[in-house]
């Protein structure tokens, strides 16, 4: 059973392209998450995808986007790039259910380096 | 949720257990305390979450003070492997969406040989 997949492991964008990153969900996973990890600090929350919805968005501006898919699978678009987006782009996903609010399976990220 | 505070850094000697504490003072009744590892470079790990109880695993053992005001997360026999930044979450348990974790800086645990 594949766990969280997400790709590509690793992109260089130059300032003001736009960049997708796609990720797989764990096998019976119904909930994405994607956070954003800037060198030296801890995840912080984008936004969270269920049942096809943007259910809860953290502090981040709208040129971040995402899409979720009927089988689970999710994007994230970042529009207008940064220097400030370089950061790993982590996903997790959860199971259905009050069981998938204890445990959060995270893939390996997307390293994203804006130029 | 609830905001917790941990060390910046610890040290433990491999083969002993390493005893990571987190505070979270304001924690509310209906909020669970979980613990995440992140190994370098690697996604965050789940590793175990409770609510009153002491609770344990395979991976480790989640000690919860009387009050729920702090906790202690106990590796019993701390390999190499399990140098990493551990993080102490505090937040509630919800069934659909909200789902979100925030995540602190966390403690860099490093095993030494």
């Amino acid at each position: 059973d594949a766990g969280v997949t997400q790709s590509p492991t690793h992109l260089i964008k130059t300032r003001g392209q736009q960049v997708t990153l796609r990720c797989s969900p764990k096998s019976g996973h119904d909930t994405v998450s994607w956070y954003q990890q800037a060198l030296g600090q801890g995840p912080q929350f984008i936004f969270q995808y269920y049942e096809e919805e943007e259910r809860q968005r953290g502090n981040f501006p709208d040129r971040f986007s995402g899409h979720q898919f009927p089988n689970y699978s999710s994007e994230l678009n970042v529009n207008a790039l940064l220097l400030g987006d370089s950061a790993l782009y982590l996903c997790a996903s959860s199971s259905p259910g009050l069981a998938g609010a204890y445990e959060q399976y995270f893939g390996p990220g997307t390293r994203l380096t804006v130029t | 949720d609830a905001k917790t505070t941990q060390p910046t850094s610890m040290d433990c000697a491999e083969g002993r257990a390493a005893n990571l504490p987190c505070n979270h003072s304001t924690i509310s009744g209906n909020e669970y305390v979980y613990w995440y590892r992140q190994i370098h470079s690697q996604g965050p790990q789940y590793i175990i979450h409770g609510l009153k109880n002491n609770e344990t695993n395979e991976m480790a053992s989640l000690i919860i003070t009387e009050d729920r005001k702090s906790s202690t997360l106990i590796l019993p026999h701390a390999t190499l492997r399990d140098t990493a930044v551990y993080y102490c979450i505090v937040r509630v348990a919800v069934s659909g969406s909200a789902r979100q974790l925030t995540f602190g800086s966390g403690t860099q645990l490093t095993v030494l040989p």
